[in-house]
């Protein structure tokens, strides 16, 4: 149990729809990363917010956007569904020091058909 | 940040060590070597991290060649819940570096009776 909770666990979408994923940092963690991991591979970093701002971005199209919170929640939207975005989307949280370690959530399996 | 060449898949006897290498050998002065494991449905987990020194703590060790090209981390006595994808990943580390992760495809490893 890392304290980060993800929601919801699992989810249905057609192409061309949009979805938001939730997550909920652990308690006194500042930062937090979205992950997307299709099968078979390991995590694909996409963004990471650190109070409240986007500092960091990996190689992911406009139409994936984040949102962090004053509380430090987050969200990940996706538009334009596409049948590869299904994945395990992952999401991690750490507070700001140096040498930290990264918290996951145990993840939303967005299926798109 | 340093690509990491592993294993795809070992095998390991229950009780005993498990040895996983991982060659990083472009690695800068100022990358740290980390560990992270992913059992099967769940979110990566940390497992340890070092610069230089070798490193133990409660879940393994992490043996670093003095020329910092490759390393070792050896879990001492395996069992079947150490079975899991294990990826290895250096990174630069600095303040709000936080969750910028980049996994590579990692080592599989059966952990059997």
């Amino acid at each position: 149990e890392t304290g980060v909770t993800q929601s919801p666990t699992h989810l249905i979408k057609t192409r061309g729809q949009q979805v938001t994923l939730r997550c909920s940092s652990q308690s006194g963690h500042n930062t937090v990363s979205w992950y997307q991991q299709a099968l078979g591979q390991g995590p694909q970093f996409i963004f990471q917010y650190y109070r409240e701002e986007e500092n960091g971005r990996g190689n992911f199209p406009p139409r994936f956007s984040g949102l962090q919170f004053p509380n430090y929640s987050s969200e990940l939207n996706v538009n334009a569904l596409e049948l590869d975005d299904s994945a395990l989307y992952l999401c991690a949280s750490s507070n700001d020091r140096r040498n930290t370690e990264a918290f996951f959530g145990q993840g939303t399996r967005l299926t798109v058909v | 940040d340093a690509k990491t060449t592993q294993p795809t898949s070992m095998d390991c006897a229950e009780g005993r060590a498990a040895n996983l290498p991982c060659n990083h050998s472009t690695i800068s002065g100022n990358e740290y070597v980390y560990w992270y494991r992913q059992i099967h449905s769940q979110g990566p987990q940390y497992i340890i991290h070092g610069l230089k020194n070798n490193e133990t703590n409660e879940m393994a060790s992490l043996i670093i060649t003095e020329d910092r090209k490759s390393s070792t981390l050896i879990l001492p006595h395996a069992t079947l819940r150490d079975t899991a994808v294990y990826y290895c990943i250096v990174r630069v580390e600095y303040n709000n570096a936080g969750n910028m992760l980049t996994f590579g495809g990692g080592t599989r490893l059966m952990v059997k009776p």
